[in-house]
């Protein structure tokens, strides 16, 4: 129990354009999901956290606007990057936490990732 | 605010040897702490977790960690290493009534035969 799932695993795209990561609980519902990115050989940095139904949290220095984030059920969440550049380059992972899928307060459920990489 | 210091950036260690890897974090009140396992190109996997109770858990593959509240340590520990444990571990920490979790930098282990 308790997967998430990414798509795709892996993107390349044109600089300027839009890429949508989307990020599903496949058999729980996820009251909270979260966005992170990690760049080669560093830790993981959170850049949102969404609740259904509401509009995401974003951590400081995160821009709101390039990276759209839409939680519209209790199993998907989407990163959507708008404009793409070469620097947005880098592996995205979601996550996803509820009390329904067993998880006890902090514990989230981490999807595969998403390799994005700008040309 | 909770941080993680994960003091060893690298690990090499022989097949069959032990293994231990630090975790140090900060913050006021009793944490949630967590290792977890990332494989190259991979998501992350939950190795353990403690959030109170024993402070010796034991966890999956053949892991177990050891909270430490007056060194503020949690170290992950295994007797005996496989060459599929070559990964990279993160240590991580939550806080009562917030699903954050905060990461360390990341431990990479290497096994060598």
């Amino acid at each position: 129990g308790a997967v998430v799932s990414q798509h795709p695993s892996r993107v390349i795209c044109k600089s300027g354009t839009s890429v949508k990561i989307e990020c599903r609980s496949l058999d729980f519902q996820a009251t909270t999901m979260f966005w992170y990115r990690q760049f080669p050989k560093q830790s993981l940095m959170l850049m949102a956290t969404s609740n259904e139904g509401s509009k995401a949290t974003y951590e400081q220095g995160v821009e709101k606007d390039k990276f759209l984030i839409n939680h519209a059920s209790l199993t998907l969440s989407t990163l959507t990057v708008t404009s793409a550049h070469p620097e947005d380059s880098s592996f995205y992972i979601c996550s996803a936490s509820s009390p329904l899928a067993g998880a006890v307060d902090n514990e989230q459920f981490f999807g595969p990732g998403t390799r994005l990489t700008v040309l | 605010a909770q941080s993680v210091t994960q003091p060893d950036i690298h690990i090499t260690v022989s097949e069959g040897a032990s293994l231990e890897l630090r975790c140090n974090y900060s913050y006021g009140a009793t944490p949630y702490l967590f290792w977890y396992v990332q494989s190259p190109g991979q998501g992350l996997q939950l190795l353990l977790k403690y959030f109170s109770g024993d402070t010796l858990v034991q966890g999956i593959k053949g892991f177990e960690a050891e909270f430490k509240r007056s060194q503020s340590s949690f170290n992950l520990r295994k007797p005996s290493v496989h060459w599929s444990d070559a990964a990279e571990y993160f240590c991580a920490v939550g806080r009562l009534g917030d699903y954050k979790l905060s990461f360390g930098a990341g431990t990479t282990v290497t096994v060598r035969a």
